[in-house]
């Protein structure tokens, strides 16, 4: 199975500030990569697909970017709505594989 | 939309059977998955099924003991458990994808449904 190695597990920042959080493949998977955010008690949302592709209605402050294996999810201003754990999950080989998930908080 | 139905509390060993109504989009166009999160954890994918039905696909922790399903005249998703583990107690959630024949992008989920297996 691919690995998926994310990181931080945690984060704490201020309002406003670029929160940065990356995911590492266990081997190449091309850009087959999403990002979720799951809030407390609800149900995952897909912000981000193919590793950069913004899905329509999510704030343009959320944006993906890739490097090879690693690949990088950034919040270029954090708003107090964005409290949430995020996940990375790759769609190259069966088994469909998340991230650990990063847990950003208000500091 | 999707709502899922079915979870509850079950025994080790024994069946549950989980169901996602779907509405607002052509049925037999997407694929759909399970995902489940055990309690405090992160999201594992569990299952799916292709669009058209015909292709079905599981991770190795479940096959032979899960079966995806889907009935196109009731716009439904079925996950039947069998065998349960106390390691299967989680959130499941029913997941359309963007594509219609493989696990790929997870762009709309339903509100999950608990399952606890224990005795």
């Amino acid at each position: 199975d691919i690995q998926m190695t994310q990181s931080p597990s945690s984060l704490s920042a201020s309002v406003g500030d670029r929160v940065t959080i990356t995911c590492q493949a266990s081997q190449d998977i091309s850009n087959y990569l999403n990002w979720y955010q799951q809030k407390p008690g609800k149900a995952p949302k897909l912000l981000i697909y193919d590793a950069s592709i913004l899905k329509t209605g999510v704030p343009s402050r959320f944006s993906g970017s890739e490097s090879g294996t690693d690949f990088t999810f950034t919040i270029s201003s954090l708003q107090p709505e964005d409290i949430a754990t995020y996940y990375c999950q790759q769609y190259d080989k069966l088994p469909v594989t998340f991230g650990g998930g990063t847990k950003v908080e208000i500091k | 939309q999707l709502v899922e139905s079915g979870g509850g509390l079950v025994q080790p060993g024994g069946s549950l059977r989980l169901s996602c109504a779907a509405s607002g989009f052509t049925f037999s166009t997407y694929a759909m998955n399970w995902v489940r999160q055990a309690p405090g954890r992160g999201l594992e994918w569990v299952s799916a099924i292709s669009g058209s039905g015909k292709t079905t696909y599981y991770t190795d922790s479940v096959k032979a003991r899960f079966t995806v399903s889907k009935d196109k005249s009731k716009n439904t998703l079925y996950l039947q458990m069998d065998s349960l583990r106390a390691e299967d107690t989680a959130v499941y959630y029913c997941a359309k994808d963007t594509i219609g024949s493989y696990p790929c992008s997870f762009d709309y989920w339903g509100q999950g449904t608990l399952v606890t297996v224990s005795s």
